[in-house]
């Protein structure tokens, strides 16, 4: 079945160091939604970014991620972290339903 | 524009007693209806989703059920809560064809 994978667990960086969180995903849809969302402390999730094209950078906040539909992966992306960034982030596929990964939490530490 | 609320905010509540929860969603006609739920210092894990009134697909049940009374409410319950049942519960719609999630406020439960 549908089901996608991310990086499990907790990340911890320094500010200002890069961003990489892992995201792969497995479909039969031909045409998959990727999406990832991110949950502040004691806050709801929200739409970070999302994209349905092959190859193309899509960007929001200082993240990006591009979808690779060859290597099924989304993986997100910043160049410079910030405390902020601080959070719980899920990847997420739509192909005629809703799957959420299992999340990344991320700790940025100054 | 779309708001979705849910109630109550929070809620104490007894091993054994029964839960319902709601989730409205105005200026939406129509949606996708999902819950999650998210045990402290967990991750989301969705329980039902609803296309259409009438109409829930379990998920994860976790001994709780669902319904969708009118086209823009969703209830959650059980009869019986167990302790395992504390946590956060989001309620979210659905939109675009890709079924983008917009998430409630949510409502925290704590099960003694």
């Amino acid at each position: 079945g549908d089901s996608v994978t991310q990086t499990e667990g907790l990340v911890t960086l320094t500010e200002g160091l890069p961003v990489m969180l892992n995201c792969t995903y497995q479909t039969i849809y031909s045409n998959p939604f990727l999406f990832w969302y991110v949950q502040h402390l004691n806050e709801s999730p929200r739409l970070l970014l999302k994209s349905f094209t092959d190859n193309k950078r899509t960007e929001h906040q200082g993240f990006h991620a591009t979808l690779h539909k060859s290597s099924s992966s989304f993986h997100l992306q910043k160049s410079s972290a910030q405390l902020s960034d601080s959070a719980l982030y899920y990847c997420a596929l739509y192909a005629y339903k809703v799957i959420f990964g299992k999340g990344t939490h991320l700790h940025v530490l100054p | 524009a779309q708001t979705i609320h849910q109630w109550p905010v929070a809620e104490i509540k007894a091993v054994g007693s029964p839960l319902s929860l709601g989730c409205t969603i105005k200026g939406k006609s129509s949606p996708n209806l999902y819950w999650y739920w998210q045990a402290t210092g967990g991750t989301l894990q969705q329980l039902f989703y609803s296309i259409t009134v009438g109409q829930v697909e379990s998920v994860v049940q976790l001994n709780l059920s669902a319904s969708r009374p009118k086209d823009d409410q969703f209830i959650l319950s059980t009869e019986k809560l167990l302790l395992s049942h504390s946590g956060f519960y989001l309620c979210a719609w659905g939109s675009g064809t890709g079924d983008e999630q917009y998430f409630g406020p949510g409502t925290r439960l704590t099960v003694l």
